[in-house]
């Protein structure tokens, strides 16, 4: 089955403590996204990836980092968690460039962080 | 830079009723436009979307969107409202640099 698995899907943590949340796709999309979910804002774009290798800043890159050291898999690093990224984070995946073509959401996974 | 605005944060419908979502864009190209659907726990999946041609498109589970260049706006509709379609729907537009600007997003009561 074509999906994009994230991991965890809920994660509660505290201030500092350096998190990873893995996400995952099986459709050998190119193209991989990260957003996150904050209740009257929508979606925000965090980072972005064109393919292995390439990653680029989306609207609110602060406090996150990515790699994408292979063409499956875009984790979303937060070094020094704060509480103001308590929220629902979502993966996604697209052939080429992603705001072409459809993009291919994951479950999300609920972050809070204390 | 590119932006969505959807004007209703919330709609109540009752069950058999039309809905219409609105969606209004600001960019300075020809649009990419989206429309998203959430059901309550789930990632989004994609309802429509309109790149170029007639600007009436057809997607799934009954809806269907207009695009109106002179009003900028893209507005989601579905004739007869069915509990299932009970969700939270984003409209989004592209690209530029790549990005994909989602709306804050409408949430959808069904009555019975």
């Amino acid at each position: 089955e074509a999906q994009v698995t994230q991991n965890p899907r809920y994660l509660i943590t505290v201030t500092g403590k350096k998190l990873t949340v893995t996400c995952s796709q099986n459709m050998n999309h190119e193209y991989m996204s990260w957003y996150r979910q904050d209740p009257g804002l929508g979606l925000r774009q965090i980072y972005y990836s064109m393919n292995v290798e390439v990653t680029d800043k989306g609207d609110v890159p602060e406090g996150y980092k990515v790699s994408r050291k292979e063409k499956r898999n875009f984790p979303l690093i937060l070094e020094s968690p704060s509480p103001n990224q308590t929220s629902l984070y979502f993966c996604a995946s697209s052939h080429d460039e992603g705001s072409y073509n459809e993009q291919f959401f994951g479950p999300g996974t609920r972050l809070t962080v204390l | 830079a590119q932006s969505v605005t959807q004007p209703d944060i919330h709609i109540t419908v009752s069950e058999g009723a039309s809905l219409e979502l609105r969606c209004n864009y600001s960019y300075g190209a020809t649009p990419y436009l989206f429309w998203y659907v959430q059901s309550p726990g789930q990632g989004l999946q994609l309802l429509l979307k309109y790149f170029s041609g007639d600007t009436l498109v057809q997607g799934i589970k009954g809806f269907e969107a207009e695009f109106k260049r002179s009003q900028s706006s893209f507005n989601l509709r579905k004739p007869s409202v069915h509990w299932s379609d009970a969700a939270e729907y984003f409209c989004a537009v592209g690209p530029h640099d790549y990005k994909l600007s989602f709306g804050a997003g409408t949430t959808v009561t069904v009555r019975a």
